[in-house]
C-alpha cells in the first residue's frame, strides 16, 4: 500500500539558512499534519491542513511556514535556521472519515550546524 | 508531554515473554493511537481505539482503554527481537485532530 513520502530524508544546513521539506500524503487522504521530534523527545504538533486550508496550528515558530498545494502535497518552509531546529520532522496524513487514523512518513532529519 | 505519560519509561524482557506498556492522559479524548518507532526512524501506526471502545486486537497486539481512569495499555504477546523499539501513545480530542504524544516506552527484547 502507498505510504506517506517525505523528501529529503536528510538535510544539513548552516545557521541562518533556509530549508524546505516536502510531504506527499497517501492518495485520497485529505488532511496533512507536520510534527517535530527533538532528540529523545516525543513528537510535537506544528501545523495541519485540511483540503488545502490551514486547519490547526501548534507550537510552530514564526520563522516556519507551510502550505498545502492543489495536488495535496505539502511543504514546510523554515527560515533563519537555528541550532535548536535540528530534529526529525514528520509529516502524517489521514482521511477525515476514518477516525483520524494518522499515518506517518519516514521523516526528514534536519541538522543545523 | 501535556497530555500523555507512559510507563514504564523502559522495559527489558526475554524473547517470548509478554510486554505491557501503559499510557495515561489528562483530558477526555476522542481517539487513542499507538505507534512504534525504531531508533531515529519513522512512526509506524499500530492500532487506533476510539473513546467508546474498551478493547481492540490486532495480531499479537491487544489494546485496552479505560476512560474512567484515563488510561490505556498495550500488550504485545510472544515478543520477538524485532519488537525492540520505542512505543508511543497519542491522543486527539473531539473537534481537534492534532495528536498529542506520550513520553514513550523504550522496549528491549533480549534474544
Amino acid at each position: 500500500a502507498a505510504g506517506v513520502i517525505q523528501s529529503p530524508r536528510h538535510l544539513i544546513k548552516e545557521k541562518r539558512e533556509t530549508a524546505t521539506l516536502k510531504c506527499y500524503p497517501i492518495p485520497r487522504h485529505d488532511t496533512v499534519y507536520w510534527y517535530q521530534q527533538g532528540p529523545g523527545q516525543d513528537p510535537q504538533f506544528l501545523i495541519s491542513f485540511y483540503e488545502k486550508m490551514q486547519s490547526d496550528k501548534g507550537s510552530i515558530p514564526d520563522r516556519f511556514s507551510a502550505q498545502q498545494f492543489s495536488d495535496y502535497h505539502s511543504e514546510l518552509n523554515m527560515s533563519s535556521l537555528e541550532l535548536g531546529d535540528s530534529a526529525l520532522y514528520f509529516c502524517a496524513s489521514s482521511q477525515r472519515t476514518t477516525y483520524n487514523e494518522q499515518f506517518f512518513g519516514p521523516g526528514t532529519r534536519l541538522t543545523v550546524l | 508531554s501535556q497530555q500523555g505519560e507512559e510507563d514504564p519509561q523502559a522495559l527489558s524482557i526475554q524473547e517470548g515473554e509478554n510486554a505491557t506498556m501503559n499510557c495515561s492522559y489528562k483530558t477526555s479524548i476522542n481517539n487513542l493511537q499507538w505507534y512504534r518507532q525504531n531508533s531515529g526512524r519513522g512512526l509506524v501506526h499500530l492500532i487506533l481505539i476510539r473513546s467508546n471502545e474498551r478493547e481492540k486486537h490486532s495480531g499479537r497486539l491487544r489494546v485496552t482503554l479505560d476512560t474512567s481512569k484515563k488510561s490505556s495499555s498495550l500488550l504485545i504477546t510472544a515478543s520477538r527481537a524485532a519488537d525492540t523499539a520505542s512505543y508511543f501513545c497519542a491522543t486527539d480530542l473531539f473537534g481537534n485532530e492534532k495528536l498529542t504524544f506520550g513520553t514513550g516506552t523504550r522496549l528491549t527484547i533480549i534474544p
